[in-house]
């Protein structure tokens, strides 16, 4: 069965800070990893993904298969990063998501 | 385009009842899936439809079970609710396309409570 892992359920950083949100999961093939981000009164959305290898906002985050691995990362945060973020996996094909418990990023101004 | 959309955003029940919850997607979107987010957790995929299909299932009792209509919305239905069933139920859109992922489209939710 695929697992999603998010360590930490609150992360307070200063602005100007660097940020590494923890994503760990578990499943046996070459699953398609994500971030999803949902802001104060907003809806869930797609923040990125691993195969297309973009940053978005400042955000990267690399797939480590090895360390089945896929942290979130941005050199300098902002306040307006200050949101609720979840780490997610497709196992391939149709959209069976499996979603991590999430992590509250706190940029103390 | 109002995105996706559900409805109600809020509904209170008791035990035993049953209940309908509805979401329209996007526009141009054909696939709908189901979440049921418990307080502090991350969503849980309860199933997604295609054509109208069940076409996956995530680990959810018989008691819960949707529909797909012709125009693409959707309903998820729940059936003799338990307390436990109170949470925020999402639903997301996304165009169908192959074998890859499609980005999916939440909308606000409908939060549930059992009472």
């Amino acid at each position: 069965a695929q697992r999603v892992t998010q360590p930490e359920k609150l992360l307070s950083v200063f602005k100007g800070a660097p940020v590494e949100l923890k994503c760990n999961y578990s499943y046996s093939g070459s699953p398609e990893l994500f971030w999803y981000v949902q802001y104060s009164r907003q809806r869930l959305q797609l923040l990125l993904r691993h195969i297309s290898r973009e940053s978005i906002k400042g955000f990267t985050a690399d797939l480590n298969k090895g360390e089945t691995s896929f942290h979130l990362k941005k050199p300098f945060a902002q306040e307006e990063d200050s949101a609720m973020y979840y780490c997610a996996l497709n196992p391939g094909g149709y959209q069976k998501v499996t979603f991590g418990t999430g992590t509250k990023l706190q940029v103390i101004p | 385009d109002a995105g996706v959309t559900q409805s109600p955003t809020h509904l209170i029940k008791t035990r035993g009842q049953q209940v309908t919850l509805r979401c329209s997607p996007k526009s141009g979107h054909d696939t709908v899936s189901w979440y049921q987010q418990a307080l502090g957790q991350g969503p849980q995929f309860i199933f997604q439809y295609y054509e109208e299909e069940e076409r996956q299932r995530g680990n959810f009792p018989d008691r819960f079970s949707g529909h797909q209509f012709p125009n693409y919305s959707s309903e998820l239905n729940v059936n003799a609710l338990l307390l436990g069933d109170s949470a925020l139920y999402l639903c997301a859109s996304s165009q169908q396309g192959g074998s890859s992922y499609n980005e999916q489209f939440f909308g606000p939710g409908t939060r549930l409570t059992v009472l």
